[in-house]
């Protein structure tokens, strides 16, 4: 089983929708919870990064976070074609970061 | 702020022959940089942990004597693919630690836009 579980899609929504990206992890070890952002054929930005169970909001980008079930979400508002990319959450431990597979997202106008 | 590069962008080279990519970080230091391994589809996967002026340190089924990573200084870290076969063919993307701790999150890993290796 892997530490990290990602659905890798792809997820396909017209522009404007709600888009809703999940993990689940099964290590309580994890400390900080992160999502990026990548690009084809480009290293992958942080978007968010949330520490503690609970919600964390950042314009459009809301990070979710849910320790007891182990389980992380992205939510993105008012999707736009610009934000089609691969979303990868991620999740560290010892310093490390433990990627989920990344869903492929596209946004389409 | 906090950019990292990489050169080559992309390679393609014989079997047999090896590959050096570099990873640098143009605006900071940094202590510690990694080196991922990412497949078509796939997600990132941790080889190496290298720190400056000390041996890198490898992941699980990670050969050490096929991927040679040298951290030199502060702001270099190079990758070395000896003896190449079509299946190291890859995205190799590094990434670097700042030493003062800066960045959005505790920690906070910066990542260099990849190389992609083709193995012939």
């Amino acid at each position: 089983q892997k530490e990290v579980e990602q659905d890798p899609g792809p997820l396909s929504v017209p522009e404007g929708a709600i888009v809703s990206l999940n993990c689940t992890y099964s290590n309580s070890a994890f400390q900080y919870f992160m999502w990026y952002r990548q690009y084809s054929r480009k290293g992958p930005e942080l978007l968010m990064y949330t520490y503690s169970s609970g919600n964390k909001e950042d314009g459009r980008f809301t990070a979710q976070v849910d320790k007891s079930s182990k389980y992380i979400s992205l939510f993105i508002r008012d999707s736009q074609p610009s934000d089609s990319a691969t979303y990868l959450c991620a999740m560290t431990r010892g310093g490390k970061l433990i990627f989920g597979q990344g869903t492929e997202l596209s946004v389409k106008p | 702020g906090a950019v990292v590069s990489q050169h080559p962008s992309r390679v393609i080279c014989k079997s047999g022959t090896s590959v050096k990519i570099e990873c640098r970080s143009l605006d900071f230091q940094a202590t510690t940089m990694f080196w991922y391994r990412q497949f078509p589809k796939q997600s990132l996967m941790l080889m190496a942990t290298s720190n400056e002026g000390s041996k890198a340190t490898y992941e699980q089924g990670v050969e050490k004597d096929k991927f040679l990573i040298n951290h030199a200084s502060l702001t270099l870290s190079t990758l070395t693919v000896t003896s190449a076969h079509p299946e190291d063919s890859s995205f190799y993307i590094c990434s670097a630690r700042d030493l003062l701790g800066l960045g959005l999150a505790d920690n906070e890993q910066f990542f260099g836009p990849g190389t992609r290796l083709t193995v012939l």
